[in-house]
């Protein structure tokens, strides 16, 4: 079975600077995507980039990023020039490739931004 | 409008009384799961389906039933419902296929066991 750990219960962070989050992930497996979902007060899962594995280049969704170590079962965000609707709950997830679209959750990481 | 749509969004119940919770989407996915998120813990998959007629356990099934009659709809049912299922529940929707996979949720419905 896979396991996600998000070790930040609560991050903060100034306006306008850069946080990164961070999610390590324990699995046997070779071929899978991970995944970061936010979730602002209003509680909808909103997904904000994904990872193939398979994919040695980090994805990039405009000030997100990631920096996907996959030696390490390391997957981290980073979010650049943080803004005021940044701040949410941070989800990181893990998909094993061909098994179902299951989902692991790590136990997320809440974000405020502050002004 | 693509979307997943749950109802109700909010239920505050009592022990015993069973109650149904519906999901429906509208992009023809294949696959549709619930998940329960509680504090600490994440989101974990209750019940999954690949397609009609075809479901299967999550990672936390007990206490839960779920039904694929049709392709757009995956109703969560508590026959009994218990306060250590009180909880935020999510209903999710994809498509089967490699590298078009990212799951879409639902609004979520809190659900308050007394």
């Amino acid at each position: 079975a896979q396991t996600v750990t998000q070790s930040q219960p609560e991050m903060s962070v100034q306006e306008a600077e850069t946080v990164t989050l961070s999610c390590t992930y324990d699995t046997s497996e070779n071929n899978y995507y991970l995944f970061w979902y936010k979730q602002p007060p209003s509680r909808q899962m909103i997904l904000v980039i994904r990872q193939e594995a398979y994919k040695q280049q980090n994805a990039t969704e405009n000030r997100f990023s990631v920096n996907f170590q996959k030696a390490a079962k390391s997957f981290s965000l980073k979010i650049s020039d943080s803004q005021l609707g940044d701040t949410a709950m941070y989800f990181c997830a893990f998909m094993k490739h061909g098994a179902g679209n299951m989902l692991t959750f790590g136990g997320g990481t809440r974000l405020m931004v502050k002004p | 409008e693509a979307q997943v749509t749950q109802n109700p969004r909010y239920l505050i119940t009592v022990t015993g009384k069973k109650l149904t919770v519906t999901c429906s989407q509208n992009m023809n996915h294949e696959y549709m799961s619930w998940y329960r998120q509680d504090p600490g813990l994440g989101l974990r998959q209750i019940y999954y389906s690949m397609n009609v007629e075809v479901t299967d356990k999550g990672d936390v099934p007990e206490g839960y039933k779920v039904s694929r009659k049709e392709k757009r709809n995956f109703p969560l049912i508590l026959e009994s419902p218990s306060p250590n299922q009180t909880s935020l529940y999510f209903c999710a929707s994809s498509l089967y296929q490699v590298g078009r996979n990212e799951q879409f949720f639902g609004p979520g419905t809190r659900l308050t066991v007394l």
